[in-house]
């Protein structure tokens, strides 16, 4: 069936260092990802996405992976700071299943100082 | 630029009561979904319309449960009769397109006693 999922729930890093969140995923049919950062007491904000012919993409600090040979995606950041301490979450979409995303667990990550 | 905006932010009542809450979504999005956070279960979204028509109500829960769109500017989500295990955090997310990603509101927290 159907399913995202995170492979760690927490990860706790040292400000300054980069951090990598990873995330699978089983449909293969999937055209379009997205990762999202949830702080507490907001909605998911987006931070960046990758479609499915591509394998990299990079913004500000952050750099998405693709892999679609094993189904996993990666969400990089470059000295993570204290302001980065959220909850993470991937999500796909099948592009004939009208804009449907499908949540990921979501990862929570903790920037120590 | 207006983001996503729900009301109201919180919401305490008593099991019984009719609970409806509100979107307005991005000047322009022609998707509008409306998603369920718990602890237990993340985020599963209940329902989605474009240019205002429900397309998948299959995540509602129950006929408690119902969503309407009379517009493009508004969207309501009603539960009658409330029930403590409706207890959650409901988000209201918008899109331009199916290939576009969504953005949500800041969420309204629902708690049924």
């Amino acid at each position: 069936g159907e399913s995202v999922g995170l492979h760690l729930p927490t990860l706790s890093v040292q400000e300054g260092d980069n951090s990598i969140i990873n995330c699978a995923y089983s449909n293969s049919a999937s055209d379009y990802f997205i990762w999202y950062k949830q702080e507490s007491g907001k909605g998911p904000q987006f931070i960046i996405d990758i479609r499915s012919n591509m394998d990299k993409r990079q913004g500000q600090r952050v750099t998405v992976l693709l892999n679609k040979t094993v189904k996993h995606l990666s969400l990089q950041i470059a000295a993570t700071q204290p302001g980065d301490s959220a909850v993470y979450f991937c999500a796909e979409i099948i592009y004939n299943q009208g804009g449907k995303l499908i949540f990921g667990q979501g990862t929570e990550l903790s920037v120590k100082p | 630029d207006a983001g996503v905006i729900q009301s109201p932010r919180h919401e305490v009542t008593e099991m019984g009561q009719e609970v409806t809450l509100r979107c307005k979504p991005i000047s322009g999005h022609n998707s509008l979904f409306w998603y369920r956070q718990t602890m237990m279960r993340g985020l599963e979204l209940l329902i989605y319309f474009n240019n205002n028509v429900p397309i998948d109500d299959s995540g509602m829960p129950e006929d408690r449960f119902s969503a309407k769109m009379p517009n493009a500017s508004f969207s309501t989500l009603k539960i009658q009769p409330s029930e403590p295990r409706d207890s959650a955090v409901y988000f209201c997310a918008t899109s331009g397109q199916s290939n576009q990603p969504q953005h949500f509101g800041d969420g309204t927290r629902l708690s049924i006693l």
